[in-house]
């Protein structure tokens, strides 16, 4: 088991530049989550899929941000312009949600974003 | 407004020493997870409390679910460096589907 797989690991990048980070969740699962990490926030949830359909984006800050999610195997979460503020650990995590829930999530190591 | 309140936010203790940190909210959760980060890494899953009043065990770690659904604490016996993370808990409300987190509280052990 590869676990989720997330890329880059860390990403540096100026303001104004769009930045996209990827996930892969693990085979099987059907349920796909991006977090973002802070020290004030802690983690926020941003939107989260269930085979592959966004269910609740509500969580994505501005329209600078978006999210898709092309196939069982991939998805993306693109910031475009970035801004400082958007420097943060952005999680993905996966998870196989049944009738029952209490599904637990599988989490990537995350992408660090530093935007200057 | 954060849904989940863990306290404290911080502990610094020495190996051997027993320790408890909780989980508050004023909502209720069909389930409750307490997860464990390292530096660099995810969070990891450590357990999943459903009912009310649920006592779990993990070696030396005891983790209790409230009657009432709506908090929950961790105990840990006997710390060890190796206990050493950021422990969040997670819940997910009746009506909800993703997990809400608390901001964690940061556990450094030191020998």
């Amino acid at each position: 088991d590869a676990g989720v797989i997330q890329s880059p690991r860390h990403e540096v990048t100026e303001m104004g530049q769009e930045v996209t980070l990827r996930c892969k969740p693990i085979s099987g699962h059907n349920s796909l989550f991006w977090y973002r990490q802070t020290m004030m926030r802690g983690l926020e949830l941003l939107i989260y899929f269930n085979n592959n359909v966004p269910i609740d984006d509500s969580g994505m800050p501005e329209d600078r941000f978006s999210a898709k999610m092309p196939n069982a195997s991939f998805s993306t979460l693109k910031i475009q312009p970035s801004e400082p503020r958007d420097s943060a650990v952005y999680f993905c995590a996966s998870s196989l949600r049944d009738r029952r829930g209490n599904s637990p999530l599988h989490f990537g190591n995350g992408t660090r974003l530093t935007v200057t | 407004t954060q849904l989940l309140e863990q306290s404290p936010q911080f502990l610094s203790i020495q190996e051997g020493e027993n320790l408890t940190v909780y989980c508050n909210s004023s909502s209720v959760f069909s389930s409750l997870q307490w997860y464990r980060q390292e530096p660099g890494e995810g969070p990891v899953l450590l357990v999943t409390v459903v009912t009310g009043g649920e006592v779990k065990k993990l070696k030396r770690l005891t983790f209790q679910f409230g009657d009432a659904r709506k908090d929950s604490s961790l105990h840990i016996t006997a710390a060890q460096p190796g206990d050493t993370g950021l422990y969040l808990c997670a819940g997910e409300v009746d009506s909800g589907y993703a997990l809400n987190f608390g901001k964690g509280t940061s556990l450094l052990v030191t020998p």
